[in-house]
């Protein structure tokens, strides 16, 4: 069993700042791990993922997250935020292949991220 | 081509119409999937197609019916759908069900209304 929990369901930031975007996983097995963003009326895009290997993953648009399996977390951070950040973004968790099945994709609720000139 | 097209891209029928949502990928890949999303939640899955056989059903109710002509073309037909089935509609690919990456890419969905 798997799930993902997003801490915020929104988040402000001014323009500029930092953006930190919570998010903590459970697994009973290695995980794989996703953020993607959601614009308004659009579908979801891959920001980045951790599969294996370096736990610091660099995205698109200046995004990065770390995963800490100590602390089950696969925060998303950026050293500036930029009005076009303004989004919804969703954490994903899913399990590494040949653990049998599908692999199913698990969705967090998403946080709302606000920027503020 | 990494994008997936997904039409129409609004939809409004009554709880009495049949209408079909449409999906096209062309990267090759052998595995669709349809989303729900209602507002402000994350996409729920509803089905799961591979090599073009259905692989996953979500308990998603019969009046959603789906359908894989071939590899790069997944439909939704639609029937009798309730008012609670507004939704955003999105459809997915990834390369396979056991692909090293299990990255999916996302169509930008069909805004469904049922009046």
């Amino acid at each position: 069993a798997q799930s993902v929990t997003q801490l915020g369901s929104h988040v402000s930031v001014s323009e500029g700042a930092l953006v930190l975007l919570r998010c903590n996983y459970s697994s009973s097995v290695p995980p794989y791990l996703f953020w993607y963003v959601q614009y308004p009326n659009q579908g979801l895009q891959l920001l980045l993922k951790y599969t294996t290997g370096a736990t610091l993953v660099k995205g698109i648009n200046g995004f990065e997250a770390e995963f800490k399996k100590s602390e089950t977390s696969f925060h998303l951070t950026k050293p500036s935020a930029h009005m076009s950040d303004a989004a919804e973004y969703f954490c994903a968790v899913s399990a590494r292949p040949g653990t049998g099945g599908y692999q199913k994709v698990t969705f967090g609720t998403g946080t709302k991220l606000q920027v503020i000139p | 081509d990494t994008e997936v097209t997904q039409t129409p891209k609004h939809l409004v029928m009554g709880m009495t119409n049949k209408k079909s949502l449409k999906c096209e990928q062309h990267m090759g890949h052998r595995a669709m999937y349809w989303y729900k999303q209602k507002a402000k939640k994350p996409p729920e899955l509803m089905f799961v197609y591979s090599y073009e056989k259905l692989s996953i059903n979500e308990s998603v109710p019969s009046r959603f019916s789906p359908e894989c002509p071939n590899s790069s073309l997944l439909n939704l037909h639609l029937h009798a759908l309730q008012p609670e089935d507004s939704a955003l509609y999105l459809c997915a690919s990834s390369q396979d069900l056991q692909g090293a990456y299990n990255e999916q890419f996302f169509g930008p969905g069909t805004r469904l209304t049922v009046l």
